[in-house]
């Protein structure tokens, strides 16, 4: 069964500085590669997804992220925060249709003035 | 094109009584899923329904249990409910290949 590891339980960076948010997943083939991000007390928005092909995948609000595979990892990034982007931000992987969707355990990010 | 919607927003129960929360997938999507999201204890896979059956359901207790209806809507029913199943409720709907789209949410406290 796969699964879904998120370093970092909390990250505060400042307004404009750069973001990224650590993802690794344990699956034997090419798993489906997602980063979700909830806003206190809303359900879950898709920011990007992977499912093959350019390992570098942009998203939603200025987020990118970037499948290696040599490292089990889809980091997620954006240049410049904004204090918008305070929220709880979900890695998740899939497999086949409808099966075994994990999810991370998520990022709390705070944003400074 | 509307989202997935998820009724009611919020509810309050009495601890031993039963739970009935509701979920309208997109239209056009037959896959709804149905997750827990308890705090602390991050997101776990409930239930998911497919063209009216159910084809997969997580580690968690017979009385949680649901249906999906011919319009692919969807109900999760939580009987004799306990002071942990406070939490919130997500449900999201899918075409394929764990395309999800969520709801916003049941919040269901348990009193």
């Amino acid at each position: 069964a796969q699964s879904v590891t998120q370093p970092d339980i909390h990250i505060t960076v400042s307004e404009g500085a750069s973001l990224e948010l650590r993802c690794n997943y344990s699956y034997g083939a090419t798993p489906y590669l997602f980063w979700y991000v909830q806003s206190p007390g809303q359900g879950l928005q898709l920011l990007l997804k992977y499912f093959s092909g350019d390992t570098l995948v942009q998203g939603i609000k200025g987020f990118e992220a970037e499948f290696k595979r040599s490292q089990s990892s889809f980091n997620l990034r954006k240049p410049s925060v904004h204090w918008s982007d305070a929220a709880e931000y979900f890695c998740a992987v899939g497999t086949t249709y409808g099966q075994n969707f994990v999810f991370g355990p998520g990022t709390r990010l705070s944003v400074l003035p | 094109e509307a989202g997935v919607t998820q009724s009611p927003t919020h509810l309050i129960k009495t601890r031993g009584q039963q739970a009935t929360l509701r979920c309208s997938p997109i239209s056009g999507h037959t896959s709804v899923y149905w997750y827990q999201q308890a705090l602390g204890l991050g997101l776990q896979f409930l239930l998911w329904y497919d063209e009216g059956e159910e084809r997969n359901r997580g580690n968690f207790p017979p009385r949680f249990s649901g249906r999906q209806f011919p319009n692919y809507s969807s109900e999760l029913n939580v009987n004799a409910l306990e002071l942990e199943d406070s939490a919130l409720y997500l449900c999201a709907s899918s075409l394929s290949q764990g395309l999800y789209t969520f709801g916003s949410g049941t919040r269901l406290t348990v009193v």
